[in-house]
């Protein structure tokens, strides 16, 4: 079945850089999403990948190999309101034709 | 354009009741998925809807059950409540449930389900 991995929490400083990782193991791939979650809020779409290589938006930029199964999303130039859980999500073929969600990590920023 | 909407935003309910939960996707939008979020599970994966059909569930026990109509509305139905029924419960709508950017979910707030 669908499993995916990452991180539980991360801390990190404003301005600096942060990577989290998401491994991920699917029946057949049909993409893979970043999401940011706040407190208390619902989650809102960062980005999509689906071909390898790394997606840049802004300060965000996500990379997808999926040979290894891996994805990973980058935070530059980190700000307080990035903190937040981001959380992986793949959807796979046939029996994991639907999109399953990894636990999220809790990214805290430090002044 | 408006989001996803979902009501109730809060529900309190008893043990054995039954609850029913809707969900209005962005207008435009055809699939319908369901997820219950809790803070040691985090989004567990319920059902997913397009064109009216389940086209995928979760490994929910069978007193979780969806519909979802021509307008492309949903709603969600537990029966018998369990205390560990106690959760957010999100709904998201996409373009279109299948692969590309197109299956971008869009969540609504939520609803908060308390079972007493």
């Amino acid at each position: 079945g669908q499993n995916i991995d990452q991180p539980t929490e991360m801390t990190a400083t404003e301005g600096a850089i942060v990577q989290i990782n998401c491994t991920y193991q699917t029946s057949g791939f049909n993409g893979l999403f970043w999401y940011q979650q706040h407190a208390g809020e619902a989650p809102t779409f960062l980005s999509y990948n689906v071909l390898d290589g790394l997606e840049e938006k802004g300060r965000f930029s996500s990379f997808l190999s999926r040979s290894k199964g891996y994805s990973y999303l980058l935070l530059k130039e980190l700000q307080m309101k990035d903190s937040a859980s981001y959380l992986c999500a793949v959807r796979g073929e046939g029996r994991d034709d639907k999109i399953i969600f990894g636990k999220g990590t809790r990214l805290h920023i430090l002044p | 354009k408006a989001g996803v909407t979902q009501t109730p935003r809060y529900l309190i309910k008893t043990r054995g009741q039954q609850v029913t939960l809707s969900c209005s996707p962005i207008s435009g939008h055809r699939s319908v998925s369901w997820y219950q979020q809790t803070p040691g599970q985090g989004l567990q994966f319920l059902f997913e809807y397009f064109s009216e059909t389940q086209r995928n569930k979760g490994n929910f026990p069978g007193r979780f059950s969806g519909r979802q109509f021509s307008n492309s509305r949903s709603e969600m139905n537990v029966s018998t409540l369990e205390l560990g029924d106690s959760a957010l419960y999100l709904c998201a709508s996409s373009l279109e449930g299948t692969s590309g950017i197109a299956d971008t979910q869009y969540f609504g707030p939520g609803t908060r389900l308390t079972v007493l």
